[in-house]
């Protein structure tokens, strides 16, 4: 199947921009979304973009695609305490049947 | 406005038991889907559903059926629970080219 790849961990200071990064295979990707799960929650839709897009901005949250390197990243501006969480990279092809996810990214946030 | 609700929240069961996860959303969605939630391994998809009276196989599948009776529902059931089905199981459902609304999990152990 499609693979949906992130790094692990990311730790940043309070104030700080953030960026957490995600690389997928499928190249009929339709949109790339990003979720984030607090602990003991489920996952909250943060934004998403689709794939004929560059870039969307939502206050402190930019999303980037680079359609061609299939890379798409999730920059958090001013990061807070209470963005700490796991951020999750999702793709979904044309058909929209089945999402992708990556296996999540937790960022640390220190005061 | 409920969205998407997950019952039971938590549960443990001893090997061979039998047990149904049931999800209901109240937002008319067509397309509703259930995940299994491992450390380190993402969101998984175990079983989704197209619409009321249909039903189609995920990536980890065996060891699951599902049913779609009412659109409102899918359920979620473990005919002889094994120890390697321990995991946080979520639900989901959407609307056609809209991005995925989730429960809050359910935290099942099996002894």
């Amino acid at each position: 199947g499609e693979d949906v790849e992130q790094s692990l961990f990311l730790s940043v200071r309070e104030g700080d921009s953030s960026v957490i990064n995600c690389t997928y295979t499928d190249s009929s990707s339709t949109y790339l979304y990003w979720y984030k799960q607090e602990p003991g929650a489920g996952l909250q839709l943060l934004t998403y973009i689709f794939s004929n897009m560059d870039m969307k901005q939502d206050q402190r949250l930019t999303v980037l695609l680079n359609k061609k390197d299939k890379h798409l990243s999730l920059r958090i501006a001013d990061t807070q305490t209470g963005d700490s969480a796991i951020y999750f990279c999702a793709e979904t092809p044309y058909n929209f049947n089945k999402f992708y996810f990556g296996s999540g990214t937790k960022l640390n946030v220190k005061p | 406005n409920a969205g998407v609700t997950q019952t039971p929240k938590f549960r443990v069961l001893k090997t061979g038991q039998s047990m149904t996860l049931l999800c209901a959303q109240d937002m008319n969605h067509e397309y509703m889907y259930w995940y299994r939630q491992d450390p380190g391994m993402g969101l998984r998809l175990i079983h989704y559903s197209v619409g009321e009276g249909t039903t189609a196989k995920g990536e980890v599948p065996d060891g699951y059926n599902v049913s779609r009776l009412k659109k409102q529902n899918f359920l979620l059931g473990l005919e002889s629970a094994a120890p390697s089905q321990t995991s946080v199981y979520f639900c989901a459902s959407r609307r056609s080219s809209e991005p995925q609304h989730f429960g809050d999990g359910t935290r099942l152990s099996i002894l």
